[in-house]
């Protein structure tokens, strides 16, 4: 089983609120991944790092912020919440290329 | 522009019988593909993939194939369980080095009827 933990794993909370996502894992993986995902829609990457002080923005526009200071933490930040960012949050990492994504449970985030 | 496609939102089999799950890609620069999955409430969960260079690869009861001229891979499960009941997600990349990119369709799902 693939060692990787987002917390909370569920979160309903207000707008305007600021909100940070955590991810960790304890692979020792350098590539770790964010990724929003709506029902029925597929995943769009929104954050990636290919290591630590490394982030860059993914396919799909997000208000959303990263950092990496160590490697095995990824934390995702929401200055401001907003009812749009209501969605299912996946946080993933991996070994190498060509090697597969191991992911978290998510985050399934509300915002009211 | 959904460059992997996954046509069938479900797909209802017997348990004991064969399930097969289809994927298109249209970028011909893919080289690696992956199928994942995901039951509800958890992350999608790797299942097997398969390089550009082969056109099968088995891991016990799952087999994928890859027809690259028609672009089109499949996920065969022989025999179904209750327990594969899960939404399978099919997945490509392209490249190496620099940034990778994991491209996902968005998934068919799988029930196995006992």
């Amino acid at each position: 089983e693939a060692d990787i933990y987002q917390t909370p794993r569920y979160l309903v909370i207000g707008t305007g609120k600021k909100i940070t996502l955590e991810c960790s894992q304890t692979m020792g993986h350098d590539k770790m991944y964010w990724y929003q995902q709506d029902p029925g829609m597929e995943l769009h990457l929104i954050h990636y790092s290919y290591g630590v002080n490394s982030t860059e923005k993914g396919d799909l526009s997000s208000e959303s912020t990263v950092s990496r200071i160590r490697t095995e933490h990824f934390p995702l930040t929401l200055e401001s919440a907003r009812p749009s960012h209501t969605s299912q949050y996946l946080c993933a990492s991996r070994e190498g290329w060509n090697q597969p994504q191991h992911f978290g449970d998510g985050t399934r985030l509300s915002i009211l | 522009d959904q460059q992997v496609k996954q046509n069938s939102p479900s797909l209802s089999v017997q348990e004991g019988r064969i399930s097969i799950l289809n994927c298109d890609y249209t970028n011909s620069m893919f080289d690696y593909f992956l199928w994942y999955k995901k039951y509800p409430a958890e992350g999608p969960t790797f299942l097997i993939s398969i390089s550009s260079i082969k056109d099968k690869n088995e891991d016990g009861r799952f087999t994928v194939f890859l027809n690259k001229s028609a672009k089109h891979l499949s996920l065969h499960i022989v025999p179904s369980q209750p327990g594969d009941s899960a939404v399978y997600f099919c997945a490509a990349s392209a490249g190496s080095g620099g940034y990778q990119k994991v491209t996902f369709g968005i998934g068919t799902k799988l029930q196995v009827i006992p």
